[in-house]
């Protein structure tokens, strides 16, 4: 166990809906790390926060946005889906913005 | 992209020692070695990191070359639990984009009874 929480653990939704992942850090993480993992892409970074501040970009699609809260939990949320955004999708924490990062145990996205 | 090359797939007899090799030719000084490994679908598991010195913990030990050009993870005793998709990633020791993970297709390690 990582320490690194995340809710749901399963998601099924149609296409054009906008749904919600969220992601709790390990105790005393300041940042937040979200990456995609679908199929044909392997694991690819999205979006980091860092103490409430978006730190990063990857590749992150433009329907897709995230925050922090002020309590360090954060949240993606992805609209307009389509069926390519059917994936797996994990949350990592560190310490700051350059410990080792630290991963949950994801949500699964299903659009049909 | 990712900067490391790692075989494809491994196979590795249950007890003994598992060697994954990973090339990083293009390090720079101030890029650490990492690994981690994804059992089936699970999130990544962090396993080890190092910069020049080889390191050792209880899950496995990391030797880098001298030139820190190479390295390999070493799982001592294999278990059939260790049958995973292992990643090195080399990573700058900064914040911003330069401190994110970029996951390459990793090593698929096969441990056989």
């Amino acid at each position: 166990d990582s320490g690194v929480t995340q809710t749901p653990k399963h998601l099924i939704t149609a296409t054009g809906q906008r749904v919600t992942l969220r992601c709790s850090p390990r105790s005393g993480d300041l940042s937040v790390y979200w990456y995609q993992q679908s199929l044909d892409q392997g694991l690819q970074f999205l979006i980091q926060y860092y103490n409430g501040e978006e730190r990063a970009k990857g590749n992150i699609l433009e329907r897709f946005s995230a925050q922090q809260f002020p309590d360090l939990h954060s949240e993606l949320n992805l609209s307009s889906l389509e069926l390519g955004d059917s994936a797996l999708y994990f949350c990592a924490s560190s310490a700051s913005g350059v410990e080792t990062q630290y991963f949950g145990p994801g949500t699964r996205l299903l659009v049909l | 992209d990712a900067k490391t090359t790692q075989p494809t797939s491994m196979d590795c007899a249950e007890g003994r020692a598992a060697n994954l090799p990973c090339n990083h030719s293009t390090i720079s000084g101030n890029e650490y070695v990492y690994w981690y490994r994804q059992i089936h679908s699970q999130g990544p598991q962090y396993i080890i990191h190092g910069l020049k010195n080889n390191e050792t913990n209880e899950m496995a030990s990391l030797i880098i070359t001298e030139d820190r050009k190479s390295s390999t993870l070493i799982l001592p005793h294999a278990t059939l639990r260790d049958t995973a998709v292992y990643y090195c990633i080399v990573r700058a020791y900064y914040g911003g984009s330069q401190g994110n993970l970029i996951f390459g297709k990793g090593t698929k390690l096969s441990v056989k009874p």
